[in-house]
């Protein structure tokens, strides 16, 4: 299957501090990626979809101007968490979606813990 | 609203037992549906998915069986192993849409 990467997989930042996180989509071109929010023992949550070369759309609750997303290329989108605050403190997923076969399958990276101390 | 849920959250079997995670959901319009494998501290790993227009479709030890009559999907994990041990999520999706809405989850425990 295709592959995505997800960097970092891990960051303690302190309060008021920004984080980016990346996400690649190693083995194919994903005009369209997502970003997700998992809380412990929850569902995934989309936060956005980002979309190569255009503003990203966000969903319902989601402040924009908190969670920045850019989506620069065809293989790389970035979640830059402003400000951090301890109640970020989740586990974000991102994914890029593949067409083939009459379908579009998600492939999701690993996941970053966030920890705002 | 309707939504996609699951009837158990947490499934415990013994090693080389067959597991069978069950999936409901509400949405009349759902034409394609998904279960993904999420282990601990990882994002979900696609296992095997299934179109509307099927009601059976097999893997390697995985088969998701689909009842569009009473909105029922259901994963079937055959000898099952510890390596099985993640929790799963089905997720629906309608139309053509990338975005599909993802379940509860049920944490499936395997015995050694």
């Amino acid at each position: 299957g295709a592959v995505v990467s997800q960097h970092p997989s891990r960051v303690i930042c302190k309060s008021g501090t920004s984080v980016k996180i990346e996400c690649r989509s190693l083995d194919f071109q994903a005009t369209t990626m997502f970003w997700y929010r998992q809380f412990p023992k929850q569902s995934l949550m989309l936060m956005a979809t980002s979309n190569e070369g255009s503003k990203a759309t966000y969903e319902q609750g989601v402040e924009k101007d908190k969670f920045l997303i850019n989506h620069a290329s065809l293989t790389l989108s970035t979640l830059t968490v402003t400000s951090a605050h301890p109640e970020d403190s989740s586990f974000y997923i991102c994914s890029a979606g593949l067409a083939g076969g009459g379908k579009n399958i998600q492939y999701f990276g690993a996941g970053t813990r966030l920890s705002v101390l | 609203g309707e939504s996609v849920g699951l009837h158990l959250p947490t499934l415990s079997v013994q090693e080389g037992d067959n597991s069978i995670i069950n999936c409901a959901y509400s949405n009349s319009a759902s034409d394609y549906f998904i279960w993904y494998k999420q282990e601990s501290g990882k994002g979900p790993q696609f296992i095997i998915d299934i179109r509307s227009n099927m009601d059976k479709r097999q893997g390697q030890r995985v088969t998701v069986l689909l009842n569009k009559t009473v909105k029922h999907l259901s994963l079937q994990i055959a000898a099952t192993q510890p390596g099985d041990s993640a929790v799963y999520f089905c997720a629906e999706r309608t139309g053509g849409s990338y975005i599909p809405t993802f379940g509860r989850g049920t944490s499936l425990i395997v015995h050694p």
